[in-house]
């Protein structure tokens, strides 16, 4: 069965600096979601890893996958109150199968 | 701007009532999730279709949920009876599969339907 763990769970930083969120997983997969969800919202899609050294960067965001270490991180640099929000990654499961499994979240919060 | 759309978007009820929620998945997707979203189990997978033929529901409880695919553009999910342990946040999401594999598109979420049975 597939698992997937994020840590941290919560995070507080301030304004400026730089963090990693990480995304483990426990069994194959060939593709990896990060997703956004601001409070009392829905998910948000944030990036797509399909390959193993996948990296995509968008703003202050960067996300890579290592398939072979079953890792995806989440890096954030000089981070910027509107990017306090919970992100989540979701792990594809093997076998022509369309379903997601997601990892708890982690809840960012920048303070200035 | 193509999105989910999901109704109704709050819902009060009381223990015992039936509930039934809709999704409107984003044209031209064929696959369609639906989701329970608690701060206790986080994100689950409670059932999902695709091409309206529902593939997998072993994330429901069989003996009060039920969810459909009346057409195309319909996605229910109902529950009778209605216990507060099923107070959460319901999210329906659609994407596209491709001819010959599985997803590599991203899940498109709808906006969630709150649910608190009293």
């Amino acid at each position: 069965e597939l698992k997937v763990e994020q840590n941290p769970l919560f995070l507080s930083m301030q304004e400026g600096k730089n963090y990693t969120i990480y995304c483990n997983y426990s069994t194959t997969s060939d593709r990896l979601y990060w997703y956004r969800q601001d409070p009392g919202k829905s998910l948000e899609s944030l990036f797509v890893l399909l390959s193993n050294g996948a990296v995509k960067q968008e703003g202050r965001l960067m996300a890579s996958l290592d398939t072979k270490a079953r890792l995806s991180t989440l890096h954030i640099t000089a981070a910027v109150h509107d990017l306090s929000a919970t992100y989540f990654c979701a792990v594809g499961t093997q076998g022509g199968s369309e379903k997601l499994v997601f990892g708890k979240g982690t809840k960012l919060t920048v303070n200035p | 701007d193509a999105r989910v759309t999901q109704t109704p978007r709050h819902k009060v009820t009381e223990m015992g009532q039936e509930v039934t929620m809709r999704c409107q998945p984003i044209l031209g997707h064929n696959t369609v999730f639906w989701y329970r979203q608690t701060m206790m189990q986080g994100l689950e997978l409670l059932a999902y279709f695709r091409n309206r033929a529902p593939l997998d529901d072993s994330g429901m409880p069989k003996d009060r949920f039920s969810a459909e695919m009346p057409d195309a553009t319909l996605a229910t999910l109902k529950i009778q009876p209605s216990e507060p342990r099923d107070s959460a946040v319901y999210f329906c999401a659609s994407g596209l599969v491709r001819d010959g594999g599985s997803s590599t598109d991203t899940q498109y979420f709808g906006p969630g339907t709150r649910l608190t049975v009293l």
